[in-house]
């Protein structure tokens, strides 16, 4: 069935720097693919939809300079944390939506946990 | 505006025991979809049910089950006689048909089974 991968599973950055996470799908192409942040002991918090070619969609609240999405690709997905700071630890997912005959079937990837010391 | 409501922040039960998680959800759409995820403490989300709005048929899949209700627009989980592994926050979320695939999720249920 179809995957959605998500690299790298674990990481720890200093305050101030930047760091990356790719969202892939595996077997099938992604127009759109989403991104979450989870806090601990709290719920996924959309923060953003990546559409393929073009400018990310944020959501209220969510600092479009900060986490910056690149869709460069039908199926690959990049958040960027820029400038981190230790509230930016989290743990972010992403998702991806393949059509699969009439129904739009949701698949996540594998989360990455964030550490920002 | 959408929303999921799960009121039950934690759960603990002794092994064997039934156990009910709790989903309210509210939307203005017509046609929308509900889903349950289990998230183990290693944090993938596990995919366990996906229910349209069109059918309101309760579905059990070996130990677990799931109410739909739309009348009183819920979508509740019961585990038959839980197990250890069951051990996971639960969570509900809603998608409108008319999305390509955001999903709103609820505040996520802890449920702890004891042996």
């Amino acid at each position: 069935g179809a995957v959605v991968s998500q690299h790298p599973s674990r990481v720890i950055c200093k305050s101030g720097t930047s760091v990356k996470i790719e969202c892939r799908s595996l077997d099938f192409q992604a127009t759109t693919m989403f991104w979450y942040r989870q806090f601990p002991k709290q719920s996924l918090m959309l923060m953003a939809t990546s559409n393929e070619g073009s400018k990310a969609t944020y959501e209220q609240g969510v600092e479009k300079d900060k986490f910056l999405i690149n869709h460069a690709s039908l199926t690959l997905s990049t958040l960027t944390v820029t400038s981190a700071h230790p509230e930016d630890s989290s743990f972010y997912i992403c998702s991806a939506s393949h059509r699969e005959g009439t129904l739009n079937t949701i698949y996540f990837g594998e989360g990455s946990w964030l550490t920002v010391v | 505006a959408q929303k999921v409501t799960q009121a039950q922040t934690e759960i603990s039960v002794v092994e064997k025991e039934d156990v009910t998680l709790d989903c309210v959800y509210e939307t203005r759409d017509t046609t929308y979809y509900l889903f349950w995820y289990k998230q183990p403490p290693s944090g993938e989300l596990v995919f366990l049910i996906r229910r349209n709005s069109f059918d309101e048929q309760n579905e059990i899949s070996g130990r677990y089950s799931w109410n739909f209700q739309k009348s009183t627009s819920s979508f509740n989980f019961t585990i038959t006689a839980s197990q250890v592994v069951d051990s996971a926050v639960y969570f509900c979320a809603l998608i409108a048909s008319s999305n390509t695939g955001k999903l709103i999720f609820g505040q996520g249920t802890t449920l702890q089974v004891k042996p």
